[in-house]
């Protein structure tokens, strides 16, 4: 079966240690994004890479880091520098970075951390 | 800047009965695309349909149909006879060439509630 995961589905860290969140997709796509989800509200873009050993910066990149080194995986790192990491974090892919195509969601990550 | 406006925050609607979702957006982009999203309580998106922003008829994928009006600049959602499973939060997003790697832009999202 095609599709993207996300490990772990629930992830707890103490306050100042870094934490990497895996994204792997099947689907041969291009492009991967991370998106970051708080309560009540809509997602917002950390990272995105439209090609393997490229990546850019989205809306809230601080304190978060990225590396696109295979086609299939794109690992989010949650740095100690992040000042409010607790959130719901949501991995897509899309076979092309073009608005005609679809964004295809894993099942997230949600991170907590005290 | 572009932006998805979703003034609903809740919807409530029995079982069979249709419901709108309402779905404003704002971009200076003439080639975008609009998306529906359904996150039920697990926390997974998934994708309902899609318009874009040439096409002249309205986009339909089973029970979902899309409501596009260019000239309002608005994209709402209609579910057809409605079911307990259509329970879930709903997000309107839009895709266009200007934004960062042409990622999504997200509505803040509307509850839908679907009794018997």
């Amino acid at each position: 079966d095609g599709g993207i995961t996300q490990s772990p589905k629930y992830l707890f860290r103490k306050e100042g240690q870094n934490v990497t969140l895996s994204c792997e997709q099947n689907l041969n796509h291009d492009a991967m994004y991370w998106y970051r989800q708080d309560p009540g509200q809509g997602l917002r873009l950390i990272y995105y890479s439209q090609i393997v050993n490229d990546f850019q910066k989205g809306d809230i990149a601080e304190g978060y880091s990225v590396s696109r080194e295979k086609k299939e995986s794109f690992p989010l790192t949650v740095t100690s520098a992040q000042k409010n990491p607790t959130a719901f974090y949501l991995c897509a892919s899309s076979i092309r970075a073009t608005p005609s195509y679809e964004q295809y969601f894993g099942p997230g990550t949600r991170l907590t951390v005290t | 800047a572009q932006k998805i406006t979703q003034t609903q925050p809740g919807m409530f609607v029995q079982e069979k009965e249709a419901v709108t979702l309402d779905c404003t957006y704002d971009t200076s982009d003439p080639s975008y695309g609009l998306f529906w999203y359904k996150q039920p309580s697990s926390g997974e998106m998934i994708f309902l349909i899609y318009q874009g922003s040439y096409d002249q008829q309205n986009a339909t994928e089973g029970r979902y149909s899309l409501n596009f009006q260019k000239a309002r600049k608005s994209a709402n959602l209609v579910i057809s006879a409605s079911q307990l499973g259509d329970s879930a939060m709903y997000f309107c997003a839009m895709r266009g060439t200007r934004e960062a790697g042409t990622a999504l832009i997200f509505g803040k999202g509307t509850t839908l509630s679907v009794s018997s």
